[in-house]
């Protein structure tokens, strides 16, 4: 069975702070694709970056980029100079080649003026 | 972008009714959609994978004949709740992605489902 799962329920930090988000899979297999995804108040699912299991470069998009540790299945979401629209809550995504998306309970991120 | 439309937003229906959400996938084909489930402060739950042209493939636990979904086309699925009871009142989005393998999902805006 392929899992997902986020450590941390909530979690606040100060504007222009860096702040990291964790995030645990496990699947056996080898082909798969990794995503982080926002869901701000408003509810939209707003995809923040992806990582493609068989890259060893870690995936960036501007102030956000992870840490892909496929040994350890480990992919962390670190956001850099952190501001108030990024309060949202944030869920990591695992993909297969069953096509179906798993997420974790997602974290939430508030970020303090 | 690709980009999903989703309608309506919001509905709110007296106990018993039908109630029918569309989700469309604006410039792409979508050979497969997806409907989630949302509880406050939860992650999305998926009820149905919907395939184009087949039957829908439900999750467990979720009743086929309460929940119906349609994929008559490679730009549209409709999800149908039938005789809705307050129960069944929560956040329904959908996703669709191209054919391409790891391409990401993308979502509908979602739909308020409220009972009375």
């Amino acid at each position: 069975a392929q899992t997902v799962t986020q450590s941390q329920p909530e979690m606040s930090v100060q504007e222009a702070e860096t702040v990291t988000l964790s995030c645990t899979y496990d699947t056996s297999e080898s082909n798969y694709y990794l995503f982080w995804y926002k869901q701000p108040p408003s509810r939209q699912m707003i995809l923040v970056i992806r990582q493609e299991a068989y890259k060893q470069q870690n995936a960036t998009e501007n102030r956000f980029s992870v840490n892909f540790q496929k040994a350890a299945k480990s992919f962390s979401l670190k956001i850099s100079d952190s501001q108030l629209g990024d309060t949202a809550m944030y869920f990591c995504a695992l993909t297969t080649r069953d096509d179906k998306i798993i997420f974790g309970k997602g974290t939430r991120l508030h970020i303090l003026p | 972008g690709a980009v999903v439309s989703q309608h309506p937003s919001w509905v709110i229906c007296k106990s018993g009714t039908s109630v029918k959400i569309e989700c469309r996938s604006l410039d792409f084909q979508a050979t497969t959609m997806f409907w989630y489930r949302q509880f406050p402060k939860q992650s999305l739950m998926l009820m149905a994978t919907s395939n184009e042209g087949s039957k829908a493939t439900y999750e467990q636990g979720v009743e086929k004949d309460k929940f119906l979904i349609n994929h008559a086309s490679l730009t549209l699925s409709t999800l149908t709740v039938t005789s809705a009871h307050p129960e069944d009142s929560s956040f329904y989005i959908c996703s669709a992605r191209n054919r391409v393998f790891g391409q990401p999902q993308h979502f509908g805006d979602g739909t308020r489902l409220s009972i009375l």
